[in-house]
């Protein structure tokens, strides 16, 4: 059975400061995505990862993917308030991006 | 503004009973998954049905089912209710089985 564990499971944080959230699994996915969820409403796919060590910019978010495609990271630059939600890392095998394993979540509180 | 909707949002039943969430998938989407979301966790993966025909199916016992039709939409039934069952339930469609997911907000399945 292939898990992904993230961390922290929680983090309360003021407007500006950076963060750092992981996901890690002892298993090789071909592709790794991470979603934001808000309350009442379905996970937002943010960004997909595909090659090791691969680093995408999504404004004020850097996603990385791991050499060994084992785990990755999503670091927020400078929090704001929007940013406040459910973030999901899912992990994909080979030609089944949307069978999805999920990662436990990370809730995150961004206050003025 | 999501593509994918279901219905209803929120349900309650009784333990024993038997339940259908609707699903609604964006036109052209041929691929539907399903999902399930206990309080506090990640997303975990039901069935995939692709052009009718289920598609992979996660670790979910038989009285999990599913329908997909022609015209986009598609059903999840779960017989025989149990007091875990109380989740929230998402739809999420693609194009095709290696297209990333276009969830829908989710049905709020309550079993007292």
């Amino acid at each position: 059975t292939q898990l992904l564990e993230q961390s922290p499971q929680f983090l309360s944080i003021q407007e500006g400061e950076n963060l750092t959230v992981y996901c890690n699994s002892s298993s090789v996915f071909s592709s790794l995505q991470w979603y934001r969820q808000e309350p009442g409403e379905g996970p937002v796919l943010l960004v997909t990862v595909v090659t090791g060590g691969e680093v995408k910019k999504l404004k004020r978010l850097t996603f990385q993917f791991g050499d060994a495609r084992k785990d990755s990271s999503l670091h927020i630059t400078a929090a704001q308030p929007g940013d406040t939600g459910l973030y999901l890392c899912a992990g994909a095998d080979t030609g089944t991006a949307s069978k999805l394993t999920f990662g436990t979540g990370t809730r995150l509180q961004v206050t003025l | 503004e999501t593509g994918v909707t279901q219905s209803p949002t929120h349900l309650i039943k009784t333990r024993g009973q038997q339940v259908t969430l609707r699903c609604s998938s964006q036109s052209g989407h041929n691929t539907v998954s399903w999902y399930q979301q206990a309080l506090g966790q990640g997303p975990q993966f039901i069935f995939q049905y692709y052009r009718e025909e289920e598609n992979g199916r996660g670790n979910f016992p038989p009285r999990f089912s599913g329908l997909q039709f022609p015209n986009y939409s598609s059903e999840l039934n779960v017989n025989a209710l149990e007091l875990d069952d109380s989740a929230l339930y998402l739809c999420a469609s693609s194009p095709d089985p290696n297209s990333p997911l276009h969830f829908g907000n989710g049905t709020r399945l309550t079993v007292t």
